[in-house]
């Protein structure tokens, strides 16, 4: 079994500041990690994946993720927020090369202030 | 390339009536999902198709939802009759098979349904 758990459901950040979303996840074996982020009436658009190779992983507009094994986590961190980012993000797992679903985190909104 | 397109963008209809949901995933993805998210919660797990076979239909939430895929290409979500707590956004979504598949699953911007 597999699944994510997202601490925060809402999230506020100055712009230029931090933003760091947590993601937990659990799985029987070596997972593959997904962060995907919705922005207002579209769809969901991949910022980065972890697939067992580099633990810190680097995705669009400036996120990362750093996978822990240790800490089972995937936290995904920018250094400088802009008001673009404000959107909901969403932590994923699958076992991995399409033989099960993503299975999703109940999301993190993100808002900006100026 | 044309991404997943998802139609109707937005379904209002009311309790008791039918509503279909289509998606036409990219072109050469035999896996093609569909996930639907209710009020807010998280996104859930419908059902997965392998070309027109389907491999896991456990999230589907009882037999008022029919989804077919015929052919391998496009795919159908029917809910008859529609209830109240159907209401949600449906998201289509799909992948290769394969050694090309890193998991990573392509959206549609989804079908925003609205049962009164």
């Amino acid at each position: 079994a597999q699944s994510v758990t997202q601490l925060g459901s809402h999230v506020s950040v100055s712009e230029g500041a931090l933003v760091l979303l947590r993601c937990n996840y659990s799985s029987s074996v070596p997972p593959y990690l997904f962060w995907y982020v919705q922005y207002p009436n579209q769809g969901l658009q991949l910022l980065l994946k972890y697939t067992s190779a580099a633990t810190l992983v680097k995705g669009i507009n400036g996120f990362e993720a750093e996978f822990k094994k240790s800490e089972t986590s995937f936290h995904l961190t920018k250094p400088s927020a802009h008001m673009s980012d404000a959107a909901e993000y969403f932590c994923a797992v699958t076992l991995g090369t399409g033989r099960r679903a993503l299975t999703f985190g109940s999301g993190t909104r993100l808002q900006v202030q100026p | 390339e044309a991404g997943v397109t998802q139609f109707p963008s937005h379904s209002v209809i009311e309790k008791g009536q039918t509503v279909t949901l289509r998606c036409d995933p990219i072109s050469g993805h035999d896996n093609l999902y569909w996930y639907r998210r209710v009020m807010g919660k998280e996104i859930k797990f419908l059902l997965h198709f392998v070309k027109e076979s389907k491999q896991d239909e456990s999230g589907m939430p009882n037999n008022r939802f029919l989804a077919e895929r015929t052919g391998g290409t496009y795919s159908t979500l029917k809910v008859q009759p529609a209830e109240l707590e159907d209401s949600g956004v449906y998201f289509c979504a799909s992948s290769q098979v394969g050694g090309a598949n890193t998991g990573e699953l392509f959206f549609g911007e989804g079908s925003r349904l609205t049962v009164l």
